[in-house]
């Protein structure tokens, strides 16, 4: 039972262009959300997160939407850069951001051409 | 500041073989979490910490036990290791108020055992 699903294992996007990881997610419990990035060798590291009260958060160039509704989450990248080319994790939790509750998606990897 | 630092990188095992996955972290966290990441799949919780002394059950605990003595050590033991515990394993912390999500991963174990 996958409740936090990424369908798209890869994602190929050119240099400067926007890119969009998608995010769906079953259990309606969920309040909050988050995007991890990996390298290949290197541990997770935490990227962005957005609490159900709200539908969009912006850092830098990255921006997470929320739709509550739809039970998806989308990661946009804008403009994308060669070193943007990572595993790109969603999580997801139903206390607030309780890091003992996460549940993790399959990932999606995102290659980005120069 | 190293981080989470995790020991070994590599190592094969033979069915039966017990060993000892080491993580330190030298951030204060009161919070630590042993995940494993199977290929395909997303970051499955195995056991978590919320203080020395204090250890409690994940998604995927079984073949595993784990031990907190001190604040910057948790280690994570395999015992008569099996061929379904060949994954990568992350070691992770987070600050005492764990409710923001964010996680801080060590560079991961990858674990065969054959």
């Amino acid at each position: 039972d996958q409740q936090v699903k990424q369908n798209s294992p890869s994602l190929s996007v050119q240099e400067g262009r926007i890119s969009i990881l998608n995010c769906d997610y079953t259990n309606s419990m969920f309040d909050y959300f988050l995007w991890y990035k990996k390298y290949p060798a290197e541990g997770p590291t935490f990227l962005i997160s957005i609490s159900s009260i709200k539908d969009k958060n912006e850092d830098g160039r990255f921006t997470v939407f929320l739709n509550k509704s739809a039970k998806h989450l989308s990661l946009h990248i804008v403009p994308s850069q060669p070193g943007d080319s990572a595993v790109y994790f969603c999580a997801a939790s139903a206390i607030g951001g309780a890091t003992n509750k996460l549940i993790f998606g399959t990932g999606t990897l995102l290659a980005v051409q120069p | 500041n190293a981080g989470v630092t995790q020991t070994p990188k590599f190592r094969i095992l033979k069915i039966g073989q017990s060993m000892t996955l080491q993580c330190a972290q030298d951030m204060n966290h009161n919070y630590m979490y042993w995940y494993r990441q199977d290929p395909g799949m997303g970051l499955k919780l195995i056991y978590y910490s919320v203080g020395a002394g204090i250890t409690d059950k994940g998604e995927v605990p079984n073949g595993y036990n784990v031990s907190r003595s001190t604040t910057e050590d948790f280690p994570l033991r395999l015992e008569l290791a099996a061929p379904s515990q060949t994954s990568v394993y992350f070691c992770a912390s987070s600050p005492e108020r764990g409710y923001t999500g964010e996680l801080f991963f060590g560079e991961g174990s990858r674990l065969t055992v054959l």
